[in-house]
């Protein structure tokens, strides 16, 4: 079974605070997603990436940076938490493959910004 | 980045029922699709790729409809269980753009 893993299920933090969220898959995959899910608004991209220190812009990246180190390990980045950045984060993985890309999400971190 | 809608919901609908609904995206040269389970508070878990030809798992059944840019999916025999928010996604496929989500339609299944 695909396993994405993400560092925090519920996070506070306060405005103007630097955020972490990291996102662990163990699949190998090379694809690597991370969403904002909001009510009324469903689920947003921010910023994927497809290899190892690649990364793309989503819809959504304003206030958002991203780290792709290693393979396994995706990391978002709230450079000066807003409290407009309250939300559900949700991390995402594929394969790289030409029939498709599923995705498979991690749990979640609910990120409130005080 | 094009849009992809779903009709909110909630639909209503009794234990044993057949219910349907459908997501139009807009891209035309879109080539992958899915669908997506989300319970409450939960991340969105795969439900079913669809394909071209449409394709069937149990008790769901999944339609591509090219020509009028929409996806559709069909539950028989309704369970308590298929209680959730079902997403449909979009992509450009082959490769890793992200998939563009529709804000999902809201499920109830009542005994």
């Amino acid at each position: 079974d695909v396993k994405v893993t993400q560092s925090s299920r519920y996070l506070v933090k306060r405005t103007g605070e630097k955020v972490f969220l990291e996102c662990v898959q163990d699949m190998d995959h090379e694809n690597m997603f991370w969403y904002r899910q909001d009510p009324g608004l469903g689920l947003r991209l921010i910023y994927f990436s497809y290899d190892v220190k690649m990364k793309e812009k989503g819809d959504i990246p304003e206030g958002y940076s991203v780290s792709r180190e290693k393979k396994e390990r995706f990391s978002l980045i709230l450079e000066s938490a807003s409290t407009n950045q309250t939300s559900m984060y949700l991390c995402a993985s594929s394969l790289r493959t030409s029939g498709g890309d599923t995705q498979y999400f991690g749990p979640g971190t609910r990120l409130t910004v005080l | 980045r094009k849009e992809v809608e779903q009709d909110p919901g909630p639909f209503n609908v009794p234990e044993g029922a057949t219910v349907a609904f459908n997501c139009t995206y807009s891209n035309s040269a879109s080539q992958s699709f899915f669908w997506y389970r989300q319970d409450c508070r939960k991340e969105p878990k795969l439900l079913m790729s669809v394909y071209s030809s449409g394709n069937e798992d149990g008790r769901f059944t999944a339609q591509l409809n090219r020509a009028s840019q929409y996806i559709s999916l069909l539950i028989r025999d309704s369970k308590l269980s298929d209680s959730a928010t079902y997403l449909c996604a979009v992509s450009p496929g082959g490769g890793a753009d992200g998939l563009t989500f529709g804000k999902g339609t809201h499920l109830i299944i009542q005994p």
